[in-house]
């Protein structure tokens, strides 16, 4: 099956710094991307749809100058958090859809941990 | 406003048994029913999916039972294995790859062994 990644894989960094999380497509060509966030015991939660060469779509409730999306290829999202304070501590994961059909695929996901 | 139902939240289950997951949706445009099994830590990963015009679709000791009119479907695990524990998602979209998941709650399953 088709393969996304995401770098780093867990992260701790001091609140005020920004971090930068990278979702790559290794084997195929994805147009669209998605960012979501998970608490513990809970659901995968969207907060934005990535398309290659455009802008992002933010969900209701996210602060796209806090997290930034670019999709600068076919295989690469980057989700940018900025000034990251506690309460952004999370599970990130990106996934990315194929040209071909309806699957998505699933990153392995980033904690994030802000002190 | 939640549009896939999943239950139960949890479920225990004696390997060998049958877990039942279910999810109900409310909106008719939906075409593409996956269900993802996640481990902790871990990113989901794409079980089994069905699409509106079958009724069931079996993957080895996975079932997928879906009922159009009352738009539900549901998740058969059968044989359950300790291994199977882990937490299961049903979602459901509308179109190609390109448009987004709506997912259920979750319910975290658990097979005793």
């Amino acid at each position: 099956g088709a393969v996304v990644s995401q770098h780093p894989s867990r992260v701790i960094c001091k609140s005020g710094t920004s971090v930068k999380i990278e979702c790559r497509s290794l084997d195929f060509q994805a147009t669209t991307m998605f960012w979501y966030r998970q608490f513990p015991k809970q659901s995968l939660m969207l907060m934005a749809t990535s398309n290659e060469g455009s802008k992002a779509t933010y969900e209701q409730g996210v602060e796209k100058d806090k997290f930034l999306i670019n999709h600068a290829s076919l295989t690469l999202s980057t989700l940018t958090v900025t000034s990251a304070h506690p309460e952004d501590s999370s599970f990130y994961i990106c996934s990315a859809g194929s040209l071909a059909g309806h699957e998505q695929f699933f990153g392995p996901g980033t904690r994030l941990t802000v002190l | 406003q939640q549009q896939v139902k999943q239950s139960p939240q949890s479920l225990i289950v004696q390997k060998g048994g049958i877990s039942i997951i279910n999810c109900a949706y409310e909106n008719t445009a939906f075409d593409y029913f996956p269900w993802y099994q996640q481990f902790p830590g871990k990113g989901p990963a794409l079980l089994i999916a069905i699409r509106p015009d079958v009724s069931e679709k079996k993957e080895g000791r996975f079932t997928i039972s879906f009922n159009k009119s009352a738009k539900q479907f549901s998740l058969h695990i059968m044989d359950s294995q300790p291994g199977d524990s882990a937490t299961y998602f049903c979602a459901a979209s509308i179109g190609n790859a390109g448009n987004m998941l709506t997912f259920g709650g979750g319910t975290r399953l658990m097979v005793k062994p």
